[in-house]
C-alpha cells in the first residue's frame, strides 16, 4: 500500500532533550513538508523540501531542524531551543511543484509530542 | 488580516440537510484551493481541490470558487453524522515566492445532528 508513515504515534520528552520524529513515504513524491498543529489553530509550516538534499524554512522553523538525504524520508528534530514544543506534528508529501499546477498535499497520521 | 479565514463554528446542521462551509483568502493571485476534512485526533484528509471559477462536484461534495470575491466554499449535500469533523481550507498562494506552499485556515467545525 502506498502512503505516508510517521512514528512514533505518541512521544513524551523531558524539557531540554532533543527528539526526532520520523516521516517516510512510498508515493514517489518529490516534495515533503512538516506542519505543526496546536488546539484550535490551523496548520503552520515548519520546513519543506522539494528535492533531495535541499530544504527551506517555513513560517515557524526556529527550534527545529530537518534533513533530506533520501527521497522517501524527511525526519524532523525538535531541539531544546523550541520553547513550546507540545503539539501535533504532521508530515505531508506532494508531487514536485514543477510537475503540477495544483500541489495536492497528502498527510501522514501524525505524531503527538508532549513535553513533560 | 489573516491570509485564509474561516468561521470556527461549530456549524450545526440536521441530518439530510446541506452544509455550507465558507473560506476567504487575501492573496488575489492564489491559484489553487483545497478542502481537507479532519476528524478529532486524526490527520487531515484531502476531499477536493478547485482551481477554476465556478463549481466542481464530486459525489455529495461541491466546491465553489469565486476569484473576483476571493471566496471559496464547500457544500455537503445530504449531510450524514459521519460528516461531523473540522473542515480546513487551504490556499496555494503565489505571493509566497514558491508554488509549493499551502496556507491553511483554522478550520470550521461541522456537527451533523440526528
Amino acid at each position: 500500500d502506498g502512503g505516508i508513515t510517521q512514528s512514533p504515534k505518541y512521544l513524551f520528552r523531558k524539557e531540554g532533550q532533543n527528539v526526532t520524529l520520523s516521516c517516510e513515504q512510498n508515493l514517489n513524491h518529490d516534495a515533503m513538508y512538516w506542519y505543526r498543529q496546536d488546539p484550535g489553530q490551523g496548520l503552520r509550516l515548519i520546513y519543506y523540501s522539494q528535492i533531495v538534499n535541499d530544504f527551506q524554512k517555513g513560517d515557524i522553523a526556529e527550534g527545529y531542524s530537518v534533513s533530506r538525504e533520501k527521497k522517501e524520508s524527511f525526519p524532523l528534530t525538535v531541539t531544546s531551543a523550541q520553547k513550546n514544543p507540545t503539539a501535533f506534528y504532521l508530515c505531508a508529501s506532494s508531487i514536485a511543484p514543477w510537475r503540477t499546477t495544483y500541489n495536492e498535499q497528502f498527510f501522514g497520521p501524525g505524531t503527538r509530542l508532549t513535553v513533560l | 488580516q489573516k491570509e485564509v479565514e474561516q468561521n470556527s463554528g461549530p456549524l450545526s446542521v440536521p441530518e439530510g440537510a446541506i452544509a455550507s462551509l465558507n473560506c476567504t483568502y487575501s492573496d488575489r493571485g492564489s491559484q489553487s484551493f483545497f478542502w481537507y476534512r479532519q476528524y478529532s485526533g486524526k490527520s487531515p484528509e484531502l476531499i477536493m481541490f478547485i482551481y477554476s471559477n465556478g463549481d466542481k462536484e464530486d459525489g455529495r461534495f461541491t466546491a465553489q470558487l469565486n476569484k473576483a470575491s476571493q471566496y471559496v466554499s464547500l457544500l455537503i449535500r445530504d449531510s450524514q453524522p459521519s460528516d461531523s469533523a473540522t473542515y480546513l481550507c487551504a490556499v496555494n498562494m503565489v505571493g509566497t515566492g514558491t508554488a509549493s506552499k499551502l496556507t491553511f485556515g483554522t478550520g470550521t467545525r461541522l456537527q451533523v445532528t440526528l
